[in-house]
């Protein structure tokens, strides 16, 4: 079946370090892929996403490019602020199954002053 | 601005004692989805109306069950919690249910379970 594999964490940064967070996906068909960010006792927020292969999802300094060769959609960003200490979701959603998102077990960044 | 609100933030109940939970949207989408996150883990689907069509996934114990009166507003019911249902509750929104459709999530209810 389809799924999400992330890279352990914590993380834990410098202010202005850069960040990289990776993750795999198996999938049957062609997913979207997707980063939720989730702040301390908060929802799911969506962070950027891609639906086709070499797109390329952005938002907020974040970028995540869908590589269907290496089955892959890691997240970066060049200069951590501590604001965005969070823990990070990445997820797919396959056809045929009616929007259901499959995530990865999260990632916890922590930046530190 | 449109939202996805449930209430409570925060709830305890009782072994065994029936509790509900709510979700409302102000997005009018047509499909909304409840997800158990556990401690650490990552949000699993329970089930999802598409409309008021009725999705469950196959791994959802009995216990669990949903109501959707109309479109804005869906119910979790635990009919009978264990100490093992003690999680954070998500509803999710999305217009479509479309593989790019993007989700749309509350900001849960923590259950606590006694």
């Amino acid at each position: 079946g389809d799924s999400v594999t992330q890279m352990e964490g914590p993380v834990t940064l410098s202010e202005e370090a850069f960040l990289t967070i990776n993750c795999t996906y198996t999938a049957t068909g062609y997913p979207s892929l997707f980063w939720y960010v989730q702040y301390p006792g908060e929802g799911l927020q969506l962070l950027l996403k891609a639906t086709k292969a070499d797109d390329k999802g952005s938002n907020k300094g974040f970028e995540a490019t869908y590589r269907k060769e290496t089955t892959s959609f890691h997240l970066e960003k060049g200069s951590v602020q501590v604001s965005d200490s969070a823990v990070y979701f990445c997820a797919l959603s396959d056809q045929g199954n009616t929007g259901k998102l499959i995530f990865g077990q999260g990632t916890t960044l922590q930046v530190k002053p | 601005d449109a939202m996805v609100i449930q209430n409570p933030r925060y709830q305890v109940t009782q072994f065994g004692k029936p509790v509900t939970l709510s979700c409302s949207q102000t997005l009018n989408h047509n499909v909304m989805y409840w997800y158990q996150q556990k401690s650490s883990q990552a949000p699993k689907l329970l089930f999802h109306y598409y409309d008021k069509d009725f999705n469950n996934e196959a791994d959802t114990p009995d216990n669990f069950q949903s109501r959707r009166p109309n479109t804005s507003f869906c119910f979790l019911d635990i009919r009978s919690p264990g100490l093992g249902d003690a999680a954070m509750y998500l509803c999710a929104t999305s217009s479509t249910g479309g593989v790019a459709d993007t989700q749309y999530f509350g900001p849960g209810t923590r259950l606590t379970v006694l």
